[in-house]
């Protein structure tokens, strides 16, 4: 049973890009979570999604950022127009209902 | 806000027992701790979670005081592959994980 899959590991955009980090759950796991941390930060929670749901997006950024989790398919974190403040490590973590979280290694997005 | 409290950072001899501190003292009755720790920017690896008993698994055991106002988190055989950042976090499940600080564990030779 692999692990949360995310990719790219690594991404660097332009200032005003677009930035899509995929996350593929846990085979049996039907929640996403994602959390963003910072250079020398802590994680900070961002979103927390079920199939065609978000349940609690209170740390997601008002403006630019949006995440989705299809039917089929892995989940979507995208940053549009990204500045140079968006660089940081995103990670998604995966858990049945109701059970722990599981995380992913992280994409590393890097705005020059 | 984060409802813990952890040192900023430990050492550990590597092959003696590392022990954690966490304070949680507006800990609420359907709130679990969780402990979960990140190794040099990695993902976040779960270790192991408690509600009010004792708990041992493969890779650690926690002690969760009577009141369970703190707990306390034991790698019995500290390895320098053990170095991380620890965070202790409470919770009634793992929707939301409110991460803290947490402790800076250095294992030395």
């Amino acid at each position: 049973n692999a692990g949360v899959m995310q990719n790219p590991r690594h991404l660097v955009r332009r200032r005003g890009q677009e930035a899509r980090l995929r996350c593929s759950p846990m085979k049996g796991h039907s929640h996403v979570y994602w959390y963003r941390q910072l250079p020398e930060e802590g994680l900070k929670f961002m979103v927390y999604l079920q199939k065609e749901n978000i349940i609690d997006e209170s740390g997601m950024p008002k403006e630019r950022f949006s995440a989705e989790f299809p039917k089929e398919g892995p989940s979507i974190l995208r940053i549009q127009q990204v500045v140079r403040g968006d660089s940081a490590a995103y990670f998604c973590a995966s858990s049945p209902p109701g059970s722990k979280a599981f995380f992913g290694q992280g994409t590393r997005l890097t705005v020059v | 806000d984060a409802k813990t409290t952890q040192p900023t950072s430990m050492d550990c001899a590597e092959g003696r027992a590392a022990n954690l501190p966490c304070n949680h003292s507006t800990i609420s009755g359907n709130e679990y701790v969780y402990w979960y720790r990140q190794i040099h920017s990695q993902g976040p690896q779960y270790i192991i979670h408690g509600l009010k008993n004792n708990e041992t698994n493969e890779m650690a055991s926690l002690i969760i005081t009577e009141d369970r106002k703190s707990s306390t988190l034991i790698l019995p055989h500290a390895t320098l592959r053990d170095t991380a950042v620890y965070y202790c976090i409470v919770s009634e499940n793992t929707d939301k994980l409110i991460f803290g600080t947490g402790t800076r564990l250095q294992v030395f030779p």
